[in-house]
């Protein structure tokens, strides 16, 4: 089992570039979540996805798009990098239903817009 | 306004001794949720523990417990017996049962440094 899984790791981006950010489960989970890490302010949700096909947004959406067309597949795009955007990105995923079930955090890409 | 508060951006705490990181936060929803999670330097998050809005009891994992106190709207992690492996950023979140998805806001943080 190799639980949540991110690609890549590490990248950087010249400003107005595009990017996908691939995050892959392996639990069959339902649900599944892109978060932000910026220092001093805690993870913030992007978007979420309740199942396949569905997607949502979250606190700080604009700038961002995602897609979920495979249950184990969450995808995060940057359609025009910006410095604002330079951040941790972190995916995860967690059973539908109820409030006990934990997320499942994946090791974070670390993005650097230039 | 701020769901999720935690006022201590860092601690510190001797080897072996207890150490309780606070966290408060605000909600309207009767039934929620709250979690902690670990997240060492190497960066990955790390679930500790979790407190639903319905438990009698404080929950506990091991060295650590969550101090819970309702009327207060608090959720302090307390960990005992502090080891260097749990210097760390600790993070409060909360889970609310409205809306379509589980969606976890998080506090901003503490830095926990573990000393000899």
């Amino acid at each position: 089992n190799a639980g949540v899984t991110q690609t890549p790791k590490f990248r950087v981006l010249k400003t107005g570039q595009s990017m996908t950010l691939l995050c892959a489960q392996d639990m069959n989970h339902e649900y599944m979540y892109w978060y932000r890490q910026d220092p001093g302010m805690g993870l913030r949700l992007i978007h979420y996805s309740v199942g396949e096909g569905t997607t949502a947004k979250g606190e700080v959406p604009d700038g961002y798009n995602v897609s979920r067309l495979k249950k184990q597949n969450f995808l995060l795009g940057l359609e025009s990098a910006a410095p604002s955007q330079t951040s941790v990105y972190f995916c995860a995923s967690s059973w539908a239903g109820a409030n006990s079930y934990e997320q499942y955090f994946g090791p974070g890409t670390r993005l650097t817009v230039t | 306004a701020q769901k999720i508060t935690q006022t201590q951006p860092g601690m510190f705490v001797q080897e072996k001794e207890a150490v309780t990181l606070d966290c408060t936060y605000d909600t309207s929803d009767p039934s929620y949720g709250l979690f902690w999670y670990k997240q060492p330097s190497s960066g990955e998050m790390i679930f500790l523990i979790y407190q639903g809005s319905y438990d009698q009891q404080n929950a506990t994992e091991g060295r650590y417990s969550l101090n819970f106190q309702k009327a207060r709207k608090s959720a302090n992690l307390v960990i005992s017996a502090s080891q260097l492996g749990d210097s760390a950023m600790y993070f409060c979140a909360m889970r609310e049962r409205g809306g379509t998805a589980s969606k976890l806001t998080f506090g901003t943080g503490t830095r926990l440094q573990v000393t000899l």
